[in-house]
């Protein structure tokens, strides 16, 4: 039972690639986010989805896509990265019970250039 | 929506001391106060929560508590160890699928 697992570990961009992040989670939750951290500004959402083919902008959406074509992975594409996008991304899942906590991958480092 | 602030930003304690750290949150709504600890390099990993019907709930060497009234929860640990340094998170979940998280603190326990 591996829970919530993100690759890459660790990219480095330049300015105007894209590139796509994975999230498989293998605890047949529903809901699944997208959160990035930055120093000082705790977790922030940037996307989240409530069920297979569902998707929703989240506090900080600009600049990212998502999909969820499938229940267990959860998809963040950069179209065209940004140095303001240099952060450090963390997937996380959830049951459907509102009150359930959140489950966290160990995170993807990104830099852009 | 929900804005959740935390401090202190920083808490450097010396072990076998107390460490606290306060929350407060915005939305009435908000009905379960989850803890996350972040170790370095990993995802943040849930260590209490607490729900909107109680006022406090103990783990061991950890407690949370809740004043719905004022809008604040904290959580304590007590009798502090090298292992407990780490960033920790607090949440509100305003029952609208999203977690809203504080900024963090960064615990560190002085040997």
């Amino acid at each position: 039972n591996a829970g919530v697992t993100q690759t890459p570990k660790f990219r480095v961009l330049k300015t105007g690639q894209s590139m796509t992040l994975l999230c498989a989670q293998d605890m047949n939750h529903e809901y699944m986010y997208w959160y990035r951290q930055d120093p000082g500004m705790g977790l922030r959402l940037i996307h989240y989805s409530v069920g297979e083919g569902t998707t929703a902008k989240g506090e900080v959406p600009d600049g990212y896509n998502v999909s969820r074509l499938k229940k267990q992975n959860f998809l963040l594409g950069l179209e065209s990265a940004a140095p303001s996008q240099t952060s450090v991304y963390f997937c996380a899942s959830r049951w459907t019970g509102l009150q359930s906590p959140l489950h966290f991958g160990n995170g993807t480092r990104l830099t852009v250039t | 929506g929900e804005n959740v602030e935390q401090h202190p930003s920083t808490l450097s304690v010396q072990e076998g001391d107390s460490a606290v750290i306060k929350c407060t949150y915005s939305d009435s709504a908000s009905n379960y106060f989850p803890w996350y600890k972040q170790e370095l390099g990993k995802g943040p990993q849930l260590i209490i929560d607490i729900r909107s019907n109680v006022g406090e709930k103990k783990d061991q060497r950890i407690a949370v508590t809740l004043n719905k009234t004022a809008k604040h929860f904290s959580l304590h640990i007590t009798e502090t160890q090298p292992e407990d340094s780490a960033v920790y998170f607090c949440a509100a979940d305003p029952n609208d699928y999203k977690l809203s998280f504080g900024a963090g603190t960064t615990v560190t326990v002085r040997a």
